[in-house]
């Protein structure tokens, strides 16, 4: 059975400095990875997914993720902090064996600083 | 509609009471999902709908919980003799397909909360 392990339910940066959520991930076929953003008050939205092909995807707001299978990890990253990026993450992975449903990581709270 | 729509969006109820949380997904969607968030946790999965075949009920926690899904769209949460640990946001999900890498459409959810 697939699961998904977020490392850090907190997360605390610096407006402008690197963002780095760590997601790892346990499939025994090849994994579909998503990270999904929460806002305060507002609904779950897609930030980014990896299904086949590039293994460096790219987001909106110009976030990132690199899977990398070796280590079975999916982090998500972003240079630079910005005071809108104050939100929860949640890692996901969802494979194509017994059905089709998405198992979420426990979330990653983040915090930017001024 | 332009999105998923959940109702209600609050729900205060009394334990042992049951309750009814309503999901209308994005036309058009053929697979639909149900999850629980609870306070400090993530996403539970529940529950999913996929066209006309038999859902996949593997998360339901216990048997006080059952959905269903009429003529592939509306779907119905029902959880039976509420308990207080069954007070969290429930949230609804669509997406067009169940092929993998389909993105999921989150609703707003409905808080519950079982006094």
């Amino acid at each position: 059975a697939q699961s998904v392990t977020q490392l850090g339910s907190h997360v605390s940066v610096s407006e402008g400095a690197l963002v780095l959520l760590r997601c790892n991930y346990s499939s025994s076929v090849p994994p579909y990875l998503f990270w999904y953003v929460q806002y305060p008050n507002q609904g779950l939205q897609l930030l980014l997914k990896y299904t086949t092909g590039a293994t460096l995807v790219k987001g909106i707001n110009g976030f990132e993720a690199e899977f990398k299978k070796s280590e079975t990890s999916f982090h998500l990253t972003k240079p630079s902090a910005h005071m809108s990026d104050a939100a929860e993450y949640f890692c996901a992975v969802m494979t194509d064996t017994g059905g089709f449903k998405t198992i979420f990581g426990a979330g990653t709270r983040l915090f930017v600083k001024a | 509609g332009a999105g998923v729509s959940q109702s209600p969006s609050n729900k205060v109820t009394e334990k042992g009471k049951d309750v009814e949380l309503r999901c209308d997904p994005i036309s058009g969607h053929t697979a639909l999902y149900w999850y629980r968030q609870s306070l400090g946790q993530g996403l539970e999965f529940l529950i999913y709908f996929q066209g006309n075949s038999a859902p996949d009920k593997s998360g339901l926690p216990s048997d006080r919980f059952s959905a269903e899904r009429t003529g592939g769209s509306v779907s119905t949460l029902t959880i039976q003799r509420t308990q207080q640990e069954d007070s969290a946001v429930y949230l609804c999900a669509s997406s067009l397909s169940g092929q993998v890498g389909n993105e999921q459409f989150f609703g707003p959810g409905t808080r519950l909360t079982v006094l």
